[in-house]
């Protein structure tokens, strides 16, 4: 099972948005809507923050959204502020593996 | 609130094998799914594998040769054998708790593989 493809860099000025794309396949991302989004700040653990590709827990600000068409998953963060610096990982369930993570991407705040 | 703490040795030499653990407080652990992820200096999450109460588990196909977990009910704790290690090996370890989502995490114990 392949990893999931993310861009391994997106930047953005405060207040702007951006989004990070999840590229999976049929057999993953396209199949499931069991997409999840993980936050990690340098030396620290991920961070559920969307999960069911759309879903927000609770505490998780509504500036992060998620959504899906076919086989890939997509994650906007709006109003980017620097808290929003951070490793962004998707994450899919899949025939062959309960869990396939994405490449992850590099969020910097310019 | 559900907290996961990993533990065990942080140094492990080549080709024997890595143990860890994760003490589980503030849910039950002959419930829900419990699960390993590793993650290489500087480099992307994969998952290793989960286990159900009742001793199910699933495994990445990757490394199923070299894994097996367990439960120990009576201490709350779940656990990570991974024999025959090499440097590729070398990573942080994270146990986390989930079916089709990973939440909450441990906050992840460095294992290193070097004589």
């Amino acid at each position: 099972q392949s990893a999931l493809t993310q861009p391994a860099s997106v930047s953005g000025s405060p207040g702007q948005s951006i989004t990070i794309s999840c590229t999976g396949t049929s057999s993953d991302v396209g199949s499931y809507n069991l997409v999840s989004w993980y936050q990690q700040y340098p030396g620290k653990a991920p961070k559920l923050i969307i999960y069911e590709t759309s879903k927000r827990p609770s505490g998780v600000s509504n500036r992060f959204s998620g959504s899906k068409s076919r086989n890939t998953a997509s994650l906007t963060v709006s109003g980017l502020q620097a808290e929003d610096e951070a490793d962004y990982y998707c994450c899919s369930y899949a025939r062959s593996s309960p869990f396939v993570f994405g490449t992850g991407t590099k969020v910097t705040v310019l | 609130q559900v907290q996961l703490q990993e533990s065990g040795p942080g140094l492990v030499k080549p080709s024997e094998t890595l143990s860890l653990t994760c003490t589980v407080s503030g849910a039950s652990i002959t419930s829900y799914y419990w699960n390993w992820i590793r993650q290489p200096a500087g480099k992307g999450l994969e998952w290793i594998g989960r286990l159900y109460a009742g001793g199910a588990t699933n495994y990445n196909p990757s490394l199923t040769d070299r894994v097996t977990m367990s439960l120990d009910t009576s201490k709350s704790q779940f656990s990570l054998k991974l024999n025959s290690v090499t440097a590729a090996d070398t990573a942080v370890y994270y146990c986390a708790l989930g079916m089709a989502v990973l939440d909450p995490w441990g906050q992840g114990t460095l294992v290193t593989v070097s004589s």
